[in-house]
């Protein structure tokens, strides 16, 4: 079975203090792991898709990395505009499902 | 603009009652899925489909139901059946090799009163 553990629960920042989030995952053979940002109340909004090892994406503030094991969200000089959860998915090669951790909710503070 | 729309936003259900949720995409997806949200807790998958007149249940199908008579449409009953259905219930729908996951709708927030 798929498992995705996302940590820490909740991160509070200050605004220009940098920080990483974790994803660690489980899976037989991976498509794709997704992040995505989800505002309180709203549907989760597409951040990144990382298919290999060692592939990076960034956008904006953010960085997205993985290994064979997990996945890095680098959240550079964060604003409060940042504040959010951010979910961690994987996708097996056998399958299109995806299976979600519970998030990580940013706090970043003025 | 295409997207996918839930509807409503906020529903409350009766003791007892059935009740059901909208989606509508008008992405031109193949694959649609339900997911359930609780406090702390990943998402649940519930039911998906990735043709018409077709379903698959998911993780958490137990007390729900679906259909799939159209394309761009995949309403979610919850029944009685359902003990612990207060929880934010978000559709999602994709193109199978989509490199962008899910899109997801706005999610519909229900509680038992």
């Amino acid at each position: 079975e798929d498992q995705v553990t996302q940590s820490p629960e909740a991160l509070r920042l200050q605004e220009g203090e940098s920080s990483s989030l974790n994803c660690s995952y489980t899976v037989s053979g991976l498509r794709g792991l997704f992040w995505y940002r989800q505002d309180p109340g709203k549907g989760p909004e597409f951040l990144f898709t990382l298919y290999s090892a060692g592939e990076e994406k960034e956008k904006e503030r953010l960085k997205a990395t993985l290994t064979k094991k997990e996945s890095f969200l680098h959240i550079t000089a964060p604003k409060p505009e940042d504040s959010a959860t951010y979910l961690c998915a994987v996708q097996p090669v056998n399958d299109y499902k995806l299976s979600f951790g519970a998030g990580t909710t940013v706090t970043v503070r003025a | 603009d295409g997207g996918i729309t839930q509807s409503p936003k906020y529903l409350f259900r009766k003791e007892g009652q059935n009740v059901t949720l909208s989606c509508e995409q008008n992405l031109n997806h193949d694959a649609m899925y339900w997911y359930r949200q609780d406090p702390g807790q990943g998402l649940r998958l519930i039911y998906y489909s990735q043709i018409v007149n077709d379903f698959q249940k998911g993780d958490i199908a137990e007390g729900y139901s679906v259909s799939r008579e159209k394309k761009e449409s995949f309403p979610l009953t919850v029944t009685s059946a359902q003990k612990n259905p207060t929880a934010f219930y978000l559709c999602a729908s994709t193109l199978t090799g989509d490199n962008y996951g899910y899109t997801f709708g706005s999610g519909t927030r229900l509680t038992v009163v």
